[in-house]
């Protein structure tokens, strides 16, 4: 059983680009988890999804950034308009259907996004 | 604000010996705690969960303690190996944001053959 896959796992980008991160949850998992961590610092929730439906999205910031969890293919973070400060390693988790929210998340290996 | 700390200094023990890590928090009210393990390059895997109504709960080598009056939790690995190894996170989460985990900057610990 393949865990929460992640792609790319390393992304460069200049300045104005725009990236995007791709997650597929562990099979069967419809509930997903963006989190970002900027180095020496913890990560951060970003966005909480389910399929077709934003739950969450507090943690995210307001301009340039968005996120999607079509019903099917992979939940994608986008950033528009890249700036040097994205720069840091982006994570995705995901829990089962039915899940009390407060259980365990599985991680995946992170997108670590460089803006040139 | 919400903040968390772990120690920031890394943590070196030597084999055999009991590993402790700790995890204070301020301004929050956190009603779930959790530690997490993250190696170089890789995404945090979970290790244990405890709620604020208890005060300890242990699996395999591992044992977590609650003090919500201490607004602390301690993360003991009894007899460490050097596979133990790892940055080691804890996170937070309140009865009403259940899903929203605030993250530790997380303590390295080195376990020395």
């Amino acid at each position: 059983n393949a865990g929460v896959m992640q792609n790319p796992r390393h992304l460069v980008r200049r300045r104005g680009q725009e990236a995007r991160l791709r997650c597929s949850p562990m099979k069967g998992h419809s509930h997903v988890y963006w989190y970002r961590q900027l180095p020496e610092e913890g990560l951060k929730f970003m966005v909480y999804l389910q399929k077709e439906n934003i739950i969450d999205e507090s943690g995210m910031p307001k301009e340039r950034f968005s996120a999607e969890f079509p019903k099917e293919g992979p939940s994608i973070l986008r950033i528009q308009q890249v700036v040097r400060g994205d720069s840091a390693a982006y994570f995705c988790a995901s829990s089962p259907p039915g899940t009390l929210a407060y259980n365990e998340q599985f991680f995946g290996p992170g997108t670590r996004l460089t803006v040139l | 604000s919400q903040k968390i700390e772990q120690n920031s200094e890394a943590l070196n023990i030597q084999e055999g010996k009991t590993a402790t890590l700790t995890c204070n928090y301020t301004n929050y009210s956190p009603a779930y705690l959790q530690w997490y393990r993250q190696d170089p390059g890789r995404g945090p895997v979970f290790l244990l969960l405890i709620r604020e109504n208890e005060k300890e709960k242990r699996k395999e080598r591992l044992k977590v303690t609650f003090d919500t009056t201490l607004k602390q939790s301690l993360f003991h690995i009894t007899a460490s190996q050097p596979a133990d190894s790892a940055t080691y996170l804890c996170a937070l989460s309140s009865a009403s944001g259940t899903y929203k985990y605030i993250f530790g900057t997380g303590t390295r610990l080195k376990v020395l053959a």
